[in-house]
């Protein structure tokens, strides 16, 4: 199946600092990205659909001025955690669809832990 | 939105079928069901998808109900790497999100 990749994979950050989590699509165009953030022991909870070239759409309650995303090619979306807090904790995960639109190709999930 | 409804948790013993069931009862007609599974800390895995007919890939067999309200994954042959959380997940035709719900923690027992 197709390849996405996230890095990095855990990060640690100081509250206040920004964070920047790249997703790429490896060995095809994704013209269209996903990020979901997990907290321990819950779901995926989808924050946001990412357009190639075009503004990100985020779901109900999630801050985009605090979730920035940018896609600014086929290949790379970048999930930026703005002036991060400790309650920005969790798991971030990226997936990407392919031409065809039938299967959503996850990455590994990063890791952001907010000290 | 979530529109399906798995058990939390099963268990099921090594080298015998796991047979993991979703009730979408609120399906239409151009909704697909897709099955994915999460282990521990990693990214979710693509497993199967399908419209109304039965399906069957080397991962899995989706077998979805005539009414189509209600489907059950089977992994033919558990093995401990198995053990993770799955996912049922209904998603338009035309759509683009997959909305993930609570899942089921599957888990194999040796």
């Amino acid at each position: 199946g197709a390849v996405v990749s996230q890095h990095p994979s855990w990060v640690i950050c100081k509250s206040g600092t920004s964070v920047k989590i790249e997703c790429r699509s490896l060995d095809f165009q994704a013209t269209t990205m996903f990020w979901y953030r997990q907290f321990p022991k819950q779901s995926l909870m989808l924050m946001a659909t990412s357009n190639e070239g075009s503004k990100a759409t985020y779901e109900q309650g999630v801050e985009k001025d605090k979730f920035l995303i940018n896609h600014a090619s086929l290949t790379l979306s970048t999930l930026t955690v703005t002036s991060a807090h400790p309650e920005d904790s969790s798991f971030y995960i990226c997936s990407a669809i392919t031409g065809s639109n039938t299967e959503a190709f996850f990455g590994q999930g990063t890791r952001l832990t907010v000290v | 939105d979530a529109k399906t409804t798995q058990p939390p948790s099963m268990d099921c013993a090594e080298g015998r079928a796991a047979n993991l069931p979703c009730n979408h009862s609120t399906i239409s007609g151009n909704e697909y069901v897709y099955w994915y599974r999460q282990i521990h800390s990693q990214g979710p895995q693509y497993i199967i998808h399908g419209l109304k007919n039965n399906e069957t890939n080397e991962m899995a067999s989706l077998i979805i109900t005539e009414d189509r309200k209600s489907s059950t994954l089977i992994l033919p042959h558990a093995t401990l790497r198995d053990t993770a959380v799955y996912y049922c997940i209904v998603r338009k035709i035309s759509g683009n999100q997959f909305y993930f719900g609570t899942g089921t923690s599957l888990t194999v027992i040796p």
